[in-house]
């Protein structure tokens, strides 16, 4: 069955840390692995990855893919207050059975303190 | 606003009634899913539509789930005889189906609490 199991489920630190989200996937018709970032709302976009060892970045975020032995990490420099939230890996595959759907982890929540 | 619309937001309902959640997709977005998500986990899928053919159904979808998208743009999710067990957000995003890469535009959710 396929499946995407994110660790830690949940984590605590203080402004300024630098945090790393783990997301480990099992799925057949692999495409794309996805990071988004959940408030009390809608999950928002944040990185796409396609090809192995090639960071993606966006300011204190980044993201890097590993297709051999299927994880990705999601790492936030000098965490703000404004960062805590719900990260959710998914990954989207296509193929066999399926038209095409993400399948999510369940999830990590970041708390960042002040 | 252009983004994924879905209404109501919010809705409590007495065990066994029947809810409706509307979706309304960015437009141009032939790509319609809906999702469920339960405190503590991550959005599970329900069900995807091409247009509006239903293409994709989860087992979670039970006979009393149906979902449409009768003329391709916005769709609806009905649960008949809700259970407790029923509470949930219901989320819905779109994509357009030119862009085979997974990103989905999700809607604010609408949350169902069923007493």
């Amino acid at each position: 069955e396929d499946k995407v199991v994110q660790s830690p489920l949940s984590l605590v630190v203080h402004e300024g840390d630098t945090v790393t989200l783990n997301c480990s996937y099992e799925v057949t018709n692999f495409r794309s692995l996805l990071w988004y970032k959940q408030e009390k709302k809608a999950p928002t976009f944040l990185f796409m990855l396609t090809s192995s060892g090639i960071e993606k970045k966006s300011g204190r975020l980044s993201s890097i893919l590993d297709k051999k032995e299927l994880f990705s990490i999601l790492n936030i420099t000098a965490t703000q207050t404004g960062d805590s939230a719900i990260y959710l890996c998914a990954v989207y595959y296509a193929g066999g059975t399926s038209y095409g759907k993400l399948t999510f982890g369940q999830g990590t929540i970041l708390t960042v303190h002040p | 606003d252009t983004g994924v619309s879905q209404n109501p937001r919010h809705k409590i309902t007495k065990r066994g009634q029947n809810v409706t959640f509307r979706c309304d997709p960015i437009s141009e977005h032939n790509r319609l899913y809906w999702y469920r998500q339960t405190l503590g986990q991550g959005p599970e899928f329900l069900t995807y539509f091409q247009n509006e053919a239903q293409l994709e159904k989860s087992r979670l979808l039970s006979d009393r789930f149906s979902a449409e998208r009768p003329k391709g743009s916005f769709s609806t999710l009905e649960i008949q005889r809700t259970e407790q067990g029923d509470s949930a957000m219901y989320l819905c995003a779109s994509s357009p189906s030119t862009v085979y890469t997974g990103e989905l535009f999700f809607g604010e959710g609408s949350r169902l609490t069923v007493l």
